[in-house]
């Protein structure tokens, strides 16, 4: 089992859309997510992190977080064609130092 | 500008060609750490380093050395390349880890290819 799953996609959904990203992990103890935008060719780009229970809002961006479940969800209200990038799931490992574990991403494309 | 710098951006070499990729940063950052993407597989840690000449290996480390004589410099050396090592190669840095939160910064990555 890999410690971080991600759906690979693509994702395809239409402008003005909702897109709803999903993550699952396997490391009890992890306390840090994130998420991390990476355009194609480009470098991953921190877009939200998360550590509590609950939902966490910035802009458009909704992380929300289930430790019980082991489930990290981002949502993209109001997607646009520049939403089109591969997003990354990854938490901080429990068991190292300032380890970040990724997923392998999913890939999200918005069609006007 | 705070940033995290990397070079070469591209390479292609040949097998058992020794090869050295440099990182930088100008954010003062105690941690740095390099990855590797490959298709499917997603980012995996190659080295990482507490600060100055502290490293440790991470997942993926056969291959690879790093030397950490500076702060804000961290190298990745390929003594003898071969075709697997063919990626994609981040360089990464952050603050002390401390508390929950700890951004890490990318650099602008490498492709390198190895025939």
């Amino acid at each position: 089992q890999k410690e971080v799953e991600q759906n690979s996609g693509p994702l395809s959904v239409p402008e003005g859309a909702i897109a709803s990203l999903n993550c699952t992990y396997s490391d009890r103890g992890s306390q840090s997510f994130f998420w991390y935008r990476q355009y194609s060719g480009k470098s991953p780009e921190l877009i939200m992190f998360i550590y509590s229970n609950g939902d966490k809002e910035d802009g458009r961006f909704t992380a929300q977080l289930n430790k019980a479940s082991q489930y990290v969800s981002l949502l993209i209200r109001d997607s646009q064609p520049s939403d089109s990038a591969t997003y990354l799931c990854a938490l901080r490992f429990s068991g190292g130092y300032n380890k970040l574990i990724f997923g392998a991403g999913t890939r999200l494309a918005v069609h006007p | 500008e705070a940033q995290v710098t990397q070079n070469p951006r591209y390479l292609i070499t040949v097998t058992g060609k020794k090869l050295t990729v440099t990182c930088s940063q100008n954010m003062n950052h105690e941690y740095m750490s390099w990855y590797r993407q490959d298709p499917g597989l997603g980012l995996r840690q190659i080295y990482y380093s507490m600060n100055v000449e502290v490293t440790d290996k991470g997942d993926v480390p056969e291959g690879y050395k790093v030397s950490r004589k500076e702060k804000r410099n961290f190298p990745l050396i390929l003594e003898s390349p071969s075709p697997n090592q063919t990626s994609l190669y981040f360089c990464a840095s952050s603050l002390v880890p401390g508390g929950l939160y700890n951004e890490q910064f990318f650099g602008p990555g490498t492709r390198l290819t190895v025939l």
